[in-house]
C-alpha cells in the first residue's frame, strides 16, 4: 500500500463545474496535509493546507480532512481552463516527531478544465 | 519578500561527474528540505536542514549530500551522477522551528545526466 494515494486521473470537467479531487493516507499520525498545485514544466504551489477535521474554504477552494477514514479531499467550484494542472496531495508527519516537516506526496491527479 | 530562489534553473552533466545545487530560502524561514521529482511522479524526500545539520534523510543513497549555512541557503551535492539521477530537484522552506510545516517551493533545477 502507498502512503499516500490519490484517485486515478485524468479529471476531466467542463467550465463552471465542480472538479473533486481526492486522497488517503496510510500514516494515521499524520498532522498536516496539504495541495499543491503544478503547472507543466513548474514547480508545485501550495494552494490549500488544512490541520484538523472539517473543511477549510479559501475562495474556489475546499479542503476537507477526515482523519478518522485517513482522507483528504480538494474542491474546485467553477472550475477554469486556468485551473488545468497536475494537482498533488502531500502529507506530514506528526508535529514533534522525528518525521515532522517531511512531506509525502501522492503520485498526483491531472486536472482539465475544457470550455 | 523574495520566495525561495534555486540556482542553476537548468544543467547537464556527464555521467560519473559531481554536482552542487543551491537553495536560498524564503525570507524569514528557518528549514531547508530538497526532493527529487522524476517525470509524472510526485516529489520525493530527500533530506531536511534545520539549525545547520541534517534533520530527516529519505530513501537516497550516501551518494546525495548537504548542507546548511548559518544564513539558512542550502546546498545539495549528488556524487558520482547516474543517468537515473536526471529529474527537477526542488527546494522548499518552512518555518519549522514555529510549527509551520507549509513547504513553499522554489522554481526546481531540472538536471539531466547523459
Amino acid at each position: 500500500q502507498k502512503e499516500v494515494e490519490q484517485n486515478s486521473g485524468p479529471l476531466s470537467v467542463p467550465e463552471g463545474a465542480i472538479a473533486s479531487l481526492n486522497c488517503t493516507y496510510s500514516d494515521r499520525g499524520s498532522q498536516s496535509f496539504f495541495w499543491y498545485r503544478q503547472y507543466s514544466g513548474k514547480s508545485p504551489e501550495l494552494i490549500m493546507f488544512i490541520y484538523s477535521n472539517g473543511d477549510k474554504e479559501d475562495g474556489r477552494f475546499t479542503a476537507q480532512l477526515n482523519k478518522a477514514s485517513q482522507y483528504v479531499s480538494l474542491l474546485i467550484r467553477d472550475s477554469q481552463p486556468s485551473d488545468s494542472a497536475t494537482y498533488l496531495c502531500a502529507v506530514n508527519g506528526g508535529a514533534g516527531g522525528t518525521s515532522y516537516g517531511k512531506l509525502t506526496f501522492g503520485q498526483g491527479t491531472i486536472l482539465t478544465v475544457h470550455p | 519578500d523574495a520566495g525561495v530562489t534555486q540556482s542553476p534553473t537548468h544543467l547537464i552533466k556527464t555521467r560519473g561527474q559531481q554536482v552542487t545545487l543551491r537553495c536560498s530560502p524564503k525570507s524569514g524561514h528557518d528549514t531547508v528540505s530538497w526532493y527529487q521529482q522524476a517525470l509524472g511522479q510526485g516529489p520525493q524526500f530527500i533530506f531536511q536542514y534545520y539549525e545547520e545539520e541534517e534533520r530527516q534523510r529519505g530513501n537516497f543513497p550516501d551518494r546525495f549530500s548537504g548542507h546548511q549555512f548559518p544564513n539558512y541557503s542550502s546546498e545539495l551535492n549528488v556524487n558520482a551522477l547516474l543517468l537515473g539521477d536526471s529529474a527537477l530537484y526542488l527546494c522548499a522552506s518552512s518555518l519549522i522551528g514555529q510549527g509551520r510545516a507549509e513547504a513553499f517551493f522554489g522554481q526546481g533545477t531540472r538536471l539531466t545526466v547523459v
